[in-house]
């Protein structure tokens, strides 16, 4: 499975945007990006996912390099409830089909 | 929609006994099912698939004797911790795809086992 760096923690003002990066410098052409994050005591939930154009929803949007070796994932404005352990993860249906979830980033959001 | 249940959300035993989880998918058809382990302040770490009618696939290093997985129908998934220990004590959730390209899952929201 590719790997995905992400930075360990990152903190955030209520109200403001919030990009999250993450590199994939060994991606291959068929590898799908999926973020999912993790609130405190709960399990994992799908945000947004995407191939090689950038993404919109609304929870969040995905922005992808054009060389498709790094992605942000952006929250358009944090509340409370989007900390988090956000998750960027790899994955390609012509292979296993599983998620392999990396250490992440923990999101902090202050008032 | 999209919706994974797991029962017990919660649950303690002495060492040495069995402990079965359960996992259902309550308004699709999971193809394949997803148990994944996380310790406290870890991430989560995937034990093994299953399919519906067939053996699961465990992970590297996941005793498949241990931890038994079964996979009898579309919507349910069970994993049974045999003669648990303390060391088993952790957070465990699973998973459920319907499949399609992008594989996204659907997470329950965990058991947390406590083996005393």
């Amino acid at each position: 499975d590719a790997k995905t760096t992400q930075p360990n923690s990152m903190e955030s003002n209520e109200e403001e945007p919030v990009h999250l990066p993450c590199n994939h410098s060994t991606i291959s052409g068929t590898d799908y990006i999926h973020w999912y994050r993790q609130l405190p005591s709960q399990g994992p939930e799908y945000v947004i996912h995407g191939l090689t154009s950038n993404v919109n929803n609304r929870m969040a949007s995905l922005a992808i390099a054009e060389d498709r070796k790094s992605s942000t994932l952006i929250l358009h404005r944090a509340t409370l409830r989007d900390a988090a352990v956000y998750y960027c993860i790899l994955s390609n249906p012509q292979g296993a089909q599983k998620l392999v979830f990396g250490q992440g980033t923990r999101l902090t959001i202050n008032p | 929609g999209a919706v994974v249940s797991q029962h017990p959300s919660w649950v303690i035993c002495k060492s040495g006994t069995s402990v079965k989880i359960e996992c259902r998918s309550l308004d699709f058809q999971a193809t394949t099912m997803f148990w994944y382990r996380q310790f406290p302040k870890q991430s989560l770490m995937l034990m093994a698939t299953s399919n519906e009618g067939s053996k699961a696939t465990y992970e590297q290093g996941v005793e498949k004797d241990k931890f038994l997985i079964n996979h009898a129908s579309l919507t349910l998934s069970t994993l049974t911790v045999t003669s648990a220990h303390p060391e088993d004590s952790s957070f465990y959730i699973c998973s459920a795809s319907q499949g399609g390209a992008f594989l996204e899952q659907f997470f329950g929201p965990g058991t947390r086992l406590t083996v005393l």
